[in-house]
């Protein structure tokens, strides 16, 4: 299963923001989301669509079922400067999407 | 919960490399265990799982070549790398699986150990 994500975002803080991603076939609720800071490991955001993982601000959620899934960071920070990943574990192998740079202007 | 990798380095293609990956914080013989790898500046990509019953699952491109082991005692991870190529080169992260029984999604990952596969 493919996953495709938008493209880069350069946005100020205090901004809502939405970051998508479209599976190429049905994944069903199976889509989570990573955070990935410059040199550091990817961190768990949101499990299963919409489960804010432990420790995770509330400014994070997720949406989606099927095909079309989003990450909402409302407000962003200045810290979340990253790189982040959708993936869905419902078909074969794990996936991952390629990523979405945010940057903070 | 914590993940400690090593065992990377420098290696010719064609050559092994054994990588470890140490836990603590969790009860590691309960949970599934993930190898996930990165080449320098592209994306993430799976390797392999080991469940909690060491049943071990690989990802297309590295089905025979590499081996997902874990030694409970040792609270200890493994992933043996075999037949290496150059297209191998990346960070390897060990993660720990989200539910103890699946391998839906990632909760807990290492700090990542870098392979590079070069002559």
């Amino acid at each position: 299963t493919v996953l495709t994500q938008s493209p880069a975002l350069a946005v100020s803080p205090g901004e809502r923001i939405t970051i998508s991603c479209k599976a190429s076939e049905s994944v069903s609720t199976r889509v989570h989301w990573y955070q990935q800071k410059p040199g550091q490991q990817p961190k768990l955001l949101i499990y299963k669509a919409s489960n804010l993982a432990s420790g995770v601000p509330a400014r994070f959620s997720g949406s989606g079922s099927g095909t079309d899934f989003t990450l909402t960071i409302d407000p962003v920070e200045a810290d979340d400067t990253a790189t982040y990943f959708c993936q869905q574990s419902w078909n074969g192998p794990n996936t991952f999407g390629a990523g979405t740079n945010l940057e903070l202007k | 919960v914590q993940l400690v990798e090593s065992g990377g380095g420098l290696v010719q293609p064609g050559k092994s490399l054994k990588l470890s990956c140490s836990a603590s914080g969790f009860t590691f013989s309960t949970y599934g265990m993930h190898w996930i790898r990165q080449a320098p500046g592209k994306g993430l990509d799976w390797v392999a799982y080991i469940s909690n019953r060491n049943i071990p699952v690989y990802a297309d491109a590295v089905k025979g070549r590499f081996t997902i082991s874990s030694d409970n005692a040792k609270n200890t991870l493994y992933l043996q790398l075999n037949s290496l190529k150059s297209e191998d080169t990346a960070i390897y992260y060990c993660a720990r699986s989200g539910t103890p029984m699946g391998m839906d999604y990632f909760d807990n990952w290492g700090q990542g150990v870098m392979v590079t596969v070069s002559s």
